[in-house]
């Protein structure tokens, strides 16, 4: 089974505009932590957010927000006012704490931006 | 503070040829990963060092893939024969074990077999 689904293999959005990523995940580790991860064309992985099983608030990082739903495994990715430059792979992952501290990572999904 | 440096940036062999990466993580990072990505799809684990001890390799291919991590510090995947599959980004994350802000992945190796 997988631990990471993102059912979104493609989205197009225009400029300026809020758009969410979808994730969902699986674990029966009580404690684990989820990350987002933008790669542009160029091929490097770029940290950009994370939230931790146990963490009350959803995590914030600039443009980003990462919308925690722990009873439905979901942990979809906010991006808010939306630029050119956004428009890249985005994976979701999660790392399970009693897994030796990997990351395992989603498909991904491919985001264009239309100016 | 210097990235998680890789080499060769792209590199181009004939199957059946061997090839090697190369990989120097963050200063002070104990842990130590190697993925490979196929085009269109996510990093795939291929092994894991905790210093210089393997903590996780169950999905390296053995019969053609190796890698080492001498004295805790850099690390060298090989692949030898290479196979028309094997054509891939290879990246090298580094990371403080526990730390919640997860890897830094080097730029990785685009390798293409032909």
């Amino acid at each position: 089974a997988q631990k990471i689904t993102q059912t979104q293999p493609g989205m197009f959005v225009q400029e300026k505009e809020a758009v969410t990523l979808d994730c969902t995940y699986d674990t029966s580790d009580p404690s684990y932590g989820l990350f987002w991860y933008k790669q542009p064309s160029s091929g490097e992985m770029i940290f950009l957010i994370y939230q931790g099983s146990y963490d009350q608030q959803n995590a914030t990082e600039g443009r980003y927000s990462l919308n925690f739903q722990k009873a439905r495994k979901s942990a979809n990715l906010v991006i808010s006012a939306s630029q050119l430059g956004d428009s890249a792979m985005y994976f979701c992952a999660m790392r399970e704490e009693n897994r030796d501290d990997k990351i395992i990572f989603g498909k991904g999904t491919r985001l264009h931006i239309l100016p | 503070e210097a990235g998680v440096a890789q080499s060769p940036r792209y590199k181009i062999i004939e199957k059946r040829q061997s090839v090697a990466f190369w990989c120097n993580p963050i200063s002070g990072h104990a842990t130590l990963y190697w993925y490979q990505q196929i085009l269109g799809q996510g990093p795939k684990l291929l092994i894991q060092f905790q210093n210089n001890g393997v903590v996780d390799d169950s999905q390296l291919p053995k019969d053609r893939f190796s890698a080492e991590r001498l004295k805790g510090v850099d690390s060298t995947l090989k692949i030898q024969p290479a196979k028309l599959e094997d054509s891939a980004v290879y990246l090298c994350a580094s990371s403080i074990y526990g730390g919640s802000y997860g890897y830094t992945f080097g730029s990785g190796t685009r390798l293409t077999v032909v």
